[in-house]
């Protein structure tokens, strides 16, 4: 079945980076894009951006830009999340989820995330 | 960006009542809606996408309806199983976004 894991646990101190990682199985990968939502603990969903797989174009969220880059690994269907600058608010845990999209010459429409990794917490501590 | 209100942000029900969510759009998304479960400590579930079409595996006592800005997800006879937090995302235009999220709790 089609499954998203990812990696464990990280905890960072102020301004330094992360990366998690999330590797699908069980689809063709590059069928679908992977998107990336964080949860702060106790909040809401908060959508991060998104990586097309085919051509490993991106879609990142206003807030995360320039600190956020997402790419992927086709030869391991694995997609990483990188974060750098961490700031104690971006505790949080990171979801991947699998992202059915469509793109026309208008640009690329994301239709839903039907499969999601297990999380990642992240935790930003001096 | 396009903001997602839902309402209410919480509600108490008991196992076989009608549960409403509504979620308003800052600015019309036509049926690009889509509905999330959630339970503590677990990732978000597909329940609905395009406002109304269900996802695969997803109980009928679940429906999503609404176009342009305001939105719905009834449950038809709460089940046990349903006591979680529920989103709407609006899937229209980037940046997506999502609503704040409505808590299903036992009355």
């Amino acid at each position: 079945q089609v499954q998203l894991v990812q990696s464990g646990a990280e905890v960072k101190k102020p301004g330094a980076s992360v990366k998690v990682s999330c590797k699908a199985s069980d689809y063709t990968f590059t069928s679908y894009g992977v998107t990336w939502v964080r949860q702060a603990p106790g909040q809401g969903l908060e959508w991060m951006g998104w990586i097309n797989t085919v051509n490993g174009n991106t879609d990142y969220a206003q807030k995360f830009q320039g600190r956020v880059t997402m790419t992927t690994d086709t030869s391991t269907n694995t997609a990483y999340l990188e974060l750098r600058s961490l700031r104690s608010d971006d505790t949080a845990v990171y979801y991947c989820a699998r992202a059915r999209f469509d793109c026309t010459s208008r640009g690329c429409l994301l239709y839903f995330f039907d499969y999601w990794g297990q999380g990642t917490l992240v935790t930003v501590s001096s | 960006d396009i903001q997602m209100t839902q309402s209410p942000s919480s509600v108490s029900a008991s196992v076989g009542d009608r549960v409403t969510i509504t979620c308003r759009a800052s600015q019309g998304i036509s049926s690009w809606l889509a509905w999330y479960q959630q339970k503590p400590g677990k990732a978000p579930k597909l329940l609905i996408y395009t406002a109304s079409s269900l996802q695969s595996g997803v109980p009928s006592r679940f429906s999503g309806s609404g176009s342009g800005t305001d939105f719905t997800l009834t449950i038809s006879s709460l089940q046990p199983e349903d006591f979680a937090t529920y989103y709407c995302q609006q899937v229209n235009s980037f940046p997506l976004t999502f609503g704040g999220g409505t808590e299903v709790e036992i009355k």
